[in-house]
């Protein structure tokens, strides 16, 4: 059983589209993240979300915009894609807000051309 | 802001023992993770340390110091397998916001 998923695996798309990605988790956490992972690794965090409310939106493009239609989904729509936002897209879930220790979900690696 | 620092690499012998460093300067830190990250794959959780000492979990262990603003993590009778990347990442503010390192590849050689 996949504890965290998360589609398309791979994503490929031109500059100027709008896509979406979506996670899901089974392990009944209460939070769940959003990171980016850039080609130099580093792990930044994007939006955080505990029983559907955001309770972390670090500094993204407003292209960039969460949904949570419930506590085991999270899903990202990114509009007017740029080159710059090619990366890997990682989703995550933690038990509760006030501690990280967090299970990732496989990637979303997002190809703009 | 947040800072975290760690080497970008580090190389050991299979069998051996290798220590990871990182330091930290984060404001409202109420703890420090370390996660475990394949190429091509996602990171995995390793360890979590919120007060000072050191925790061991087997092969691996995580040590803290809060005053210092440091921690590290201990790797023993290291395997094939354990070369990755290795992601420190501290916990603060009342959000609890995690801000990762970028992370230290491991490379062990037989």
């Amino acid at each position: 059983d996949t504890a965290v998923s998360q589609t398309p695996k791979y994503l490929v798309t031109q500059m100027g589209n709008d896509k979406s990605i979506k996670c899901e988790q089974n392990l009944g956490h209460d939070t769940m993240y959003w990171y980016k992972q850039d080609s130099k690794k580093f792990l930044k965090i994007m939006f955080s979300y505990n029983n559907k409310e955001l309770i972390i939106n670090e500094t993204v493009p407003n292209r960039f915009s969460p949904k949570s239609p419930d506590k085991a989904h999270l899903n990202l729509h990114i509009n007017s894609l740029e080159l710059g936002d090619s990366a890997v897209y990682f989703c995550a879930s933690s038990p509760t807000s006030d501690r990280n220790e967090q299970y990732f979900g496989p990637g979303t690696r997002l190809t703009v051309t | 802001g947040q800072n975290i620092d760690q080497p970008t690499e580090m190389t050991a012998t299979e069998g051996a023992i290798v220590q990871i460093n990182c330091t930290y300067q984060t404001s409202g830190f109420n703890g420090l993770f370390w996660y475990q990250q394949h190429a091509g794959e996602a990171p995995t959780f390793l360890s979590y340390n919120v007060l000072d000492g050191l925790e061991e979990k087997g092969r691996f262990s995580s040590f803290l110091s809060r005053s210092k603003g440091y921690s590290y993590l201990l790797l023993k009778e290291l395997q094939m397998k354990d070369s990755a990347s290795y992601l420190c990442a501290a916990q603060s503010g009342g959000s609890y916001i995690p801000t990762f390192g970028r992370g230290t590849s491991l490379i062990v050689h037989p």
